[in-house]
């Protein structure tokens, strides 16, 4: 089975700072990572599909980068209303799996 | 609109029976998967299968596989998770989200069902 790694587990940064948390997978699998926001007390909420696209609707200051083994997400200046919890999410046909990341909780310094 | 709308909170004794529904709106229901999601108290999110209501294919993650049954009633656009025999380890929040046959993403999800196990 596939393992994610998502680093750090939190992360205290300021307004208007520059933000990224990487996510690394035990084996190749391409661009099938995809990265959500979970908000205290809500549902998570898609951002990032596809390594890099941009779900619609969602600000441009939020990007994903990446392929293969090594994945970045960047919140290009921290606004007050990011403070969330940030996962990857990969998922593997052979087994039919879909794994999320432990996770990054973020926090406003 | 898309929405996914779960059934509320429970509290039960660990050994009871229980079933928990999301029902789907504003989309061709038989034409996406629901997965659902379990999120235990403080902890990260964790996959526990997905079904398509189209023909009821259902796919289980190995942890979770024999420990609960995903089910869906197309007729009534609604999804469905449930144990015979609830733990107090299965106290946790369990999301329902939709994925898109063909993508890896889940893109719109419930608001969340609390199952509270507890004697």
């Amino acid at each position: 089975d596939i393992q994610m790694t998502q680093s750090p587990s939190s992360l205290s940064a300021s307004v208007g700072d520059r933000v990224t948390i990487t996510c690394q997978a035990s084996q190749d699998i391409s661009n099938y990572l995809n990265w959500y926001q979970q908000k205290p007390g809500k549902a998570p909420k898609l951002l990032i599909y596809d390594a890099s696209n941009l779900e619609t609707g969602v600000p441009s200051r939020f990007s994903g980068s990446g392929s293969g083994t090594d994945f970045t997400f960047t919140i290009s200046s921290l606004q007050p209303e990011d403070i969330a919890t940030y996962y990857c999410q990969q998922y593997d046909n052979l087994p039919y799996m879909y794994t999320f990341g432990q996770g990054t909780k973020l926090e406003i310094k | 609109e898309v929405q996914l709308v779960q059934s509320g909170a429970e509290v039960k004794k660990p050994g009871e029976s229980l079933k928990i529904s999301c029902k789907g709106s504003g989309y061709s229901f038989t034409s996406y998967w629901i997965g659902w999601v379990r999120q235990m108290p403080g902890k990260g999110l964790e996959w526990m299968g997905i079904i398509y209501p189209g023909d009821s294919d259902t796919r289980y993650s190995p942890s979770f596989q024999g420990q609960v049954t995903i089910s869906a009633d197309k007729s009534i656009s609604t999804a469905y998770l449930q144990w015979s025999s609830l733990k107090a380890s299965d106290t946790a929040m369990y999301y329902c989200a939709r994925n898109k046959v063909g993508a890896t993403t889940f893109d719109y999800w419930g608001q969340g069902t609390l199952v509270t196990v507890s004697s």
